[in-house]
């Protein structure tokens, strides 16, 4: 089976702008977290989505918002951008009734200047 | 709430020696355990995982850690390491009941002498 996968892997944005990032979960998993992951703070939970639904989130500003289309497939999309939320962020898959069994994608690093 | 600590946050250990990764997690129960490794602009890997039963658990690349409840501590074992070995090691925790998300230690970069 392949991997979760993350595009883009790298990403420059310039402050105020928005950025959308992608991941795909693993074939068959239907739920996908993301994560942000910074030397300053280092890995945060943003929020997971199952079947379409956001079940849990994080604590970060309305700025970050997420969604999972039928495929499984999801977005996170950042308004607004602040120089704080360059980070890579990681995105994981878990198969349906084992949230805990997340495999994860090698993320998007974004840059913001 | 949880939360995980990892007090070292570099290592440095000869090829060959042993190692041991500490880690303490705050839960007002036993939470889910695992350790995770990254690697240089990599995402994570699952070295392994605790959920109950055995309070010693292997994993993989030769990777073990212990469950010590009255120290609420999950530390990562390895008799012998490797070149390979040098990485990110990242400790979390799940909640059983509630909300289920995962919460990671700062890490430990892990440095090997050769």
């Amino acid at each position: 089976k392949a991997g979760v996968t993350q595009t883009p892997r790298y990403l420059i944005k310039t402050r105020g702008q928005q950025v959308t990032l992608s991941c795909s979960p693993i074939s068959g998993h239907r739920s996908v977290s993301w994560y942000q992951q910074t030397p300053g703070q280092g890995l945060q939970f943003l929020f997971e989505y199952f079947s379409e639904t956001q079940r849990n989130k994080g604590n970060f500003p309305g700025r970050f918002s997420g969604r999972q289309f039928s495929n499984s497939r999801s977005e996170m999309n950042v308004s607004t951008l602040e120089l704080g939320d360059s980070a890579l962020y990681l995105c994981a898959s878990s198969p349906q009734g084992s949230f805990y069994e997340q495999y994860f994608g090698p993320g998007t690093r974004l840059t913001v200047t | 709430a949880q939360s995980v600590t990892q007090p070292d946050i570099h290592i440095t250990v000869s090829e060959g020696a042993s190692l041991e990764l500490r880690c303490n997690y705050s839960y007002g129960a036993t939470p889910y355990l695992f350790w995770y490794v990254q690697s240089p602009g990599q995402g994570l890997q699952l070295l392994l995982k605790y959920f109950s039963g055995d309070t010693l658990v292997q994993g993989i690349k030769g990777f073990e850690a212990e469950f010590k409840r009255s120290q609420s501590s999950f530390n990562l074992r390895k008799p012998s390491v490797h070149w390979s070995d040098a990485a990110e090691y990242f400790c979390a925790v799940g909640a059983p009941q509630g909300a289920q998300k995962l919460v990671f230690g700062q890490g430990t970069r892990l440095t090997i002498n050769p």
